[in-house]
């Protein structure tokens, strides 16, 4: 029974490149969320998704980052051209079809990402 | 805007003891609560919850206690002991308007000393 999955663990980019992280939800789980942590800092909220759509990108910057939980395979997180202030844990929860006051968003070891 | 805030960044407690963790909300919209723990180099791990229409959730040596009209809560561990020791997040959303999405304090590194 396997958790969420996420990687790779750790990814080193130099600036301008472009960074892709993959999430694997639990079994059974049809809602993918993004978050970020920043050194000395609690997780932000960037995206929520099912699949084959986005439901809240609300916390998403504005250029670079895009989100995508495809029909088959993995949610993508993917950062364009990136600088040294995208350098941060990236972690994805999922969570399964909601009910009320039940479900509880389970996350990923998280992919580590480090701009040089 | 810190919606959610964890004003004590750390907190040492002797192994047995209670651990007290606390957590203050601004957000009324806030309608349901998480608590998760989080070791070095690894995803928060889901604790225990609590929704609005409670004031208190109990499981195992975890309980969370909300008090709806001082927008605060607290985790309490009893008894502490030193596996205990990690970074603890308390967590919040807004379902009834705003979805599922959580909103995170800036955590409380506990450390249980032997």
């Amino acid at each position: 029974n396997a958790g969420v999955m996420q990687n790779p663990r750790h990814l080193v980019r130099r600036r301008g490149q472009e960074a892709r992280l993959r999430c694997s939800p639990m079994k059974g789980h049809s809602h993918v969320y993004w978050y970020r942590q920043l050194p000395e800092e609690g997780l932000k909220f960037m995206v929520y998704l099912q699949k084959e759509n986005i439901i809240d990108e609300s916390g998403m910057p504005k250029e670079r980052f895009s989100a995508e939980f495809p029909k088959e395979g993995p949610s993508i997180l993917r950062i364009q051209q990136v600088v040294r202030g995208d350098s941060a844990a990236y972690f994805c929860a999922s969570s399964p079809e909601w009910q009320a006051y039940t479900d509880t968003q389970y996350f990923g070891p998280g992919t580590r990402l480090t701009v040089l | 805007d810190q919606q959610v805030k964890q004003n004590s960044p750390s907190l040492s407690v002797q192994e047995g003891r209670i651990s007290i963790l606390n957590c203050d909300y601004t957000n009324s919209m806030f309608d349901y609560f998480l608590w998760y723990k989080k070791y070095p180099a690894e995803g928060p791990t889901f604790l225990i919850s609590i929704s609005s229409i409670k004031d208190k959730n109990e499981d195992g040596r975890f309980t969370v206690f909300l008090n709806k009209s001082a927008k605060h809560l607290s985790l309490h561990i009893v008894p502490s002991q030193p596996g205990d020791s990690a970074v603890y997040f308390c967590a919040a959303s807004a379902r009834q308007s705003s979805g599922d999405k959580l909103t995170f304090g800036t955590g409380t590194r506990l450390a249980v000393r032997p």
